[in-house]
């Protein structure tokens, strides 16, 4: 069946670092890719997506390309700041599919 | 607008108790859906509704679990002789028009079974 992978954390990052956090994923057909985030006691909120292969997702800074040939969309930010602080969800959606298929989550702790 | 909400936001209940937990979804939105989220996990999809119709109810872990959308906006999970496995986070997401959209989350409802 489908599923998703994401690098185990926690994660804790200094201000101004580079953050990286591995998605890979196993999925029949040609799944829509998502990273979505969770700050604390708030709701799951999509960060960025993408469609087909080779797509760039991005957004806040946040940046994640869809590699078909690795079954790989790695969560990249240049230099996160202390709000960046969150849980970070990669999920896969399949085309024939309504619902999403979510990894496990990555805690993401940015100190100043 | 007002995004997706659900109540209560925490609940605990004594094992053997049948809980009903509540999702307001967004204004006009025909999909929802309702995931079971475990500590430390993603979470993991249960049941899908467009508009009252309940179209795929295939991840609910058994049938002490039901779920209802009678009017085709507010729906209700309700987990009967609850468990302590059942213990979780439960999210509601609903979206615009198709269920292919973006999926917008609430909260969720935290269940502690004693």
């Amino acid at each position: 069946g489908d599923s998703v992978t994401q690098m185990e954390g926690p994660v804790t990052l200094s201000e101004e670092a580079f953050l990286t956090i591995n998605c890979t994923y196993t999925a029949t057909g040609y799944p829509s890719l998502f990273w979505y985030v969770q700050y604390p006691g708030e709701g799951l909120q999509l960060l960025l997506k993408a469609t087909k292969a080779d797509d760039k997702g991005s957004n806040k800074g946040f940046e994640a390309t869809y590699r078909k040939e690795t079954t790989s969309f790695h969560l990249e930010k240049g230099s996160v700041q202390v709000s960046d602080s969150a849980v970070y969800f990669c999920a896969l959606k399949p085309g024939s599919a309504r619902q999403l298929t979510f990894g496990s989550g990555t805690q993401l702790t940015v100190l100043p | 607008g007002a995004g997706v909400s659900q109540s209560p936001r925490y609940k605990v209940a004594k094992r053997g108790q049948d809980v009903a937990l509540r999702c307001d979804p967004i204004s006009g939105h025909v999909s929802l859906f309702w995931y079971q989220q475990a500590l430390g996990q993603g979470p993991e999809f249960l049941t899908y509704f467009q508009n009252e119709a309940q179209l795929d109810k295939s991840g609910l872990p058994s049938d002490r679990f039901f779920a209802e959308r009678p009017e085709g906006s507010v729906s209700t999970l309700k987990i009967q002789r609850t468990q302590q496995e059942d213990s979780a986070v439960y999210l509601c997401a609903s979206t615009e028009g198709g269920s292919y959209n973006e999926q917008f989350f609430g909260p969720g409802t935290r269940l502690t079974v004693l």
